[in-house]
């Protein structure tokens, strides 16, 4: 099985802050790799896929790179609303979608 | 409006079968996969399994396989989770998410069915 390990599992960061989440996979999954973002008791919403492309909706603050298996999701200028825990996701073996610990983006 | 809408909350015994439902609208049913996430209270996400409505072909992560089982019905655009006898440790709340091949994400979401498993 492909494990997927985000850093950190939380961080504290204040609104206009750049924010840096990253996840680094047990082996090579090329760009097999998405992101999503958990509000409490919501359901998870897709933010990136294929590691870079920015789902339909979603505000361009938003931003992933990497290739491999280290990958990390920005947030150019953190907003009140972008309060929530995000996931990483593999989908580089078909049918066995592995997500990471998820990282939860407190209010400092 | 595409979306996916899940059965309500469920209180159940240890030993009890159960079902949940995820119902879809707004696309072609058959012609994209379902998948079941799991999330145990405070805890992350697990991909649970997936299926193609269209000709029902399953696939089940390890950890659920045995466990759990998913069917669809696709003359009611409708996927299942099913358990015949549940656990304490199935207390968790599952969601079912829309996989599209575009992205090979999961882009579409229910909102989630608590399942809570207790004597």
């Amino acid at each position: 099985d492909i494990q997927m390990t985000q850093s950190p599992s939380s961080l504290s960061a204040s609104v206009g802050d750049r924010v840096t989440i990253s996840c680094r996979a047990s082996q090579s999954i090329s760009t097999y790799l998405n992101w999503y973002q958990q509000k409490p008791g919501r359901a998870p919403k897709l933010l990136l896929y294929a590691a870079s492309s920015l789902q339909s909706g979603v505000p361009s603050r938003f931003s992933g790179s990497g290739s491999g298996t280290d990958f990390t999701l920005t947030i150019s200028s953190l907003q009140s609303e972008d309060f929530a825990t995000y996931y990483c996701q593999q989908s580089y073996r078909t049918s066995t979608w592995t997500f990471g610990q998820g990282t939860k983006v407190e209010i400092k | 409006e595409v979306q996916l809408v899940q059965s309500g909350a469920e209180v159940k015994k240890p030993g009890q079968s159960l079902k949940i439902s995820c119902k879809s609208s707004g696309y072609t049913f058959g012609t994209y996969w379902i998948g079941w996430v799991r999330q145990m209270p405070g805890k992350g996400l697990e991909w649970m399994g997936i299926i193609y409505p269209d000709d029902s072909d399953t696939r089940y992560s390890p950890s659920f396989q045995g466990q759990v089982t998913i069917s669809a019905d696709k003359s009611i655009t409708t996927a299942y989770l099913y358990w015949s006898s549940l656990k304490a440790s199935d207390t968790a709340m599952y969601y079912c998410a829309r996989h599209t091949i575009r992205a090979d994400a999961f882009d579409i979401w229910g909102q989630g069915t608590v399942v809570t498993v207790s004597s």
